[in-house]
């Protein structure tokens, strides 16, 4: 009965590859985010969906492309992988107009070789 | 803009001993305040938060007080575990329209130490 699951946990990878994480909430919120953790612990807002719509898009390179096929779900596809791509990607929901913060997902450590 | 300062870290302290960790923020408008918890290998986990200045949010032993006139949010401990080793972060929510986003302070690593 996870609440904010991503997959996949791991992903290795080479430079130049594509690739895809998927996120799935069953909370019942109407809004997504992705998040990116480096390696001090930083974490910085990359993107955010409400009900499918894209609300917050922050300077992050156009190789990084979310995709919300509804509003449960928030897949982060990565074009052209870099080595400075490498970090902890966090998923993330949360209802709109409630106070109560959001919802993260495990994370998805990428590891770009 | 809205931000967040948590003193750096890492924190290192003995079983049983007062934690403090410091958190300031500057925000246009009211936000509502939180503390998340980082254990290794793990995700964000919400700790405790508070809505309005005054409030004191409190959970596991934790305790962090809404301070408007100080803009703070300082997190405390009176006994600290081993368990309680991880990376603690501060963050404000501000709602803008359909644009809410929660903005995070730098984490402050914690160490207990048996």
């Amino acid at each position: 009965d996870t609440a904010v699951s991503q997959t996949p946990k791991y992903l290795v990878t080479q430079m130049g590859n594509d690739k895809s994480i998927k996120c799935e909430q069953n909370l019942g919120h109407d809004t997504m985010y992705w998040y990116k953790q480096d390696s001090k612990k930083f974490l910085k807002i990359m993107f955010s969906y409400n009900n499918k719509e894209l609300i917050i898009n922050e300077t992050v390179p156009n190789r990084f492309s979310p995709k919300s096929p509804d509003k449960a779900h928030l897949n982060l596809h990565i074009n052209s992988l870099e080595l400075g791509d490498s970090a902890v990607y966090f998923c993330a929901s949360s209802q709109h107009g409630t106070s109560y913060g959001y919802t993260f997902g495990s994370g998805t450590r990428l590891t770009v070789v | 803009g809205n931000s967040v300062t948590q003193m750096e870290g890492p924190v290192t302290l003995s079983e049983e001993a007062f934690l403090t960790i410091n958190c300031t923020y500057t925000a246009t408008g009211y936000p509502s305040l939180f503390w998340y918890v980082q254990y290794p290998g793990e995700g964000l986990q919400l700790l405790l938060k508070a809505t309005k200045a005054d409030d004191k949010g409190s959970n596991k032993g934790f305790e962090a007080t809404y301070r408007k006139e100080t803009t703070s949010f300082h997190l405390e401990k009176g006994s600290v575990q081993v368990s309680d080793s991880a990376v603690y972060f501060c963050a404000l929510l501000i709602s803008s329209g359909s644009a809410r986003q929660l903005t995070f302070g730098s984490g402050t690593q914690l160490t207990v130490l048996p």
